[in-house]
């Protein structure tokens, strides 16, 4: 079956940094693209980044755009989130999600279970 | 970015109740749209893509509809494991979006 499990996540100060991991298995990784999604504590959905299923685009929101960078290592099933200048409203869970699709955005069929990231001094 | 406003952002229903939930978009998405379902605490459960398609798993009490900018959920006879709240995303465009999300209770 299809497992994600996310790791990384922790208390950072502002204008530090975090690598987030996400691991995935029981599908075939390098045929799918991938997303990372995050809730801020009490609040809705809000879409971070996508990876295309080579690595070879990436699509950002913009209140993260130029501070985080997904990427992937498909020898190792695994996907990234390099956040830099970290920010309070940057505080939220942290899921990666599986794209159902191959080739560009479709909808998220997987989800993990999510890391959480405090931004806080 | 598009923009997806959901109505209403909560509602209050008993067991056995019709529900419908629309989300608008604030332009033409197609057919572009997908629900989820998410719990306290819980990930978010994907319950139908491209508009109106049932993801595998989910009760057939769950339907979509709706193209273009306007679209709805129903769920037929609510259960009481429905009691959640529920998205509305888009991806025929980035940056993707979602809804604000609307609150089923009991």
């Amino acid at each position: 079956q299809v497992q994600l499990v996310e790791s990384g996540g922790g208390v950072v100060q502002p204008g530090g940094s975090l690598r987030l991991s996400c691991a995935a298995s029981g599908f075939t990784f390098n045929n799918y693209g991938m997303h990372w999604v995050r809730q801020a504590p009490g609040k809705g959905l809000e879409w971070v980044a996508f990876i295309l299923y080579d690595g070879s685009n990436k699509y950002y929101a913009d209140s993260v755009k130029g501070r985080f960078t997904i990427s992937r290592d498909n020898s190792k099933n695994t996907l990234y989130l390099r956040m830099n200048s970290l920010k309070a409203e940057d505080t939220a869970m942290y899921y990666c999600a599986k794209d159902d699709s191959s080739y560009s955005s479709s909808s998220f069929d997987y989800w993990g279970q999510g890391t959480l990231v405090t931004v806080s001094s | 970015a598009i923009q997806l406003t959901q109505s209403p952002s909560s509602l209050s229903a008993s067991v056995g109740d019709r529900v419908t939930i629309t989300c608008r978009a604030s332009q033409g998405i197609s057919s572009a749209l997908a629900w989820y379902q998410q719990k306290p605490g819980r990930a978010p459960k994907l319950l139908i893509y491209d508009a109106s398609l049932l993801e595998s798993g989910v009760p057939s009490r769950f339907s979509g509809s709706g193209s273009g900018t306007d679209f709805t959920l129903t769920i037929s006879s609510l259960q009481p494991e429905d009691f959640a709240t529920y998205y509305c995303q888009q991806f025929n465009t980035y940056p993707l979006t979602f809804g604000g999300g609307t609150k089923v209770e009991i």
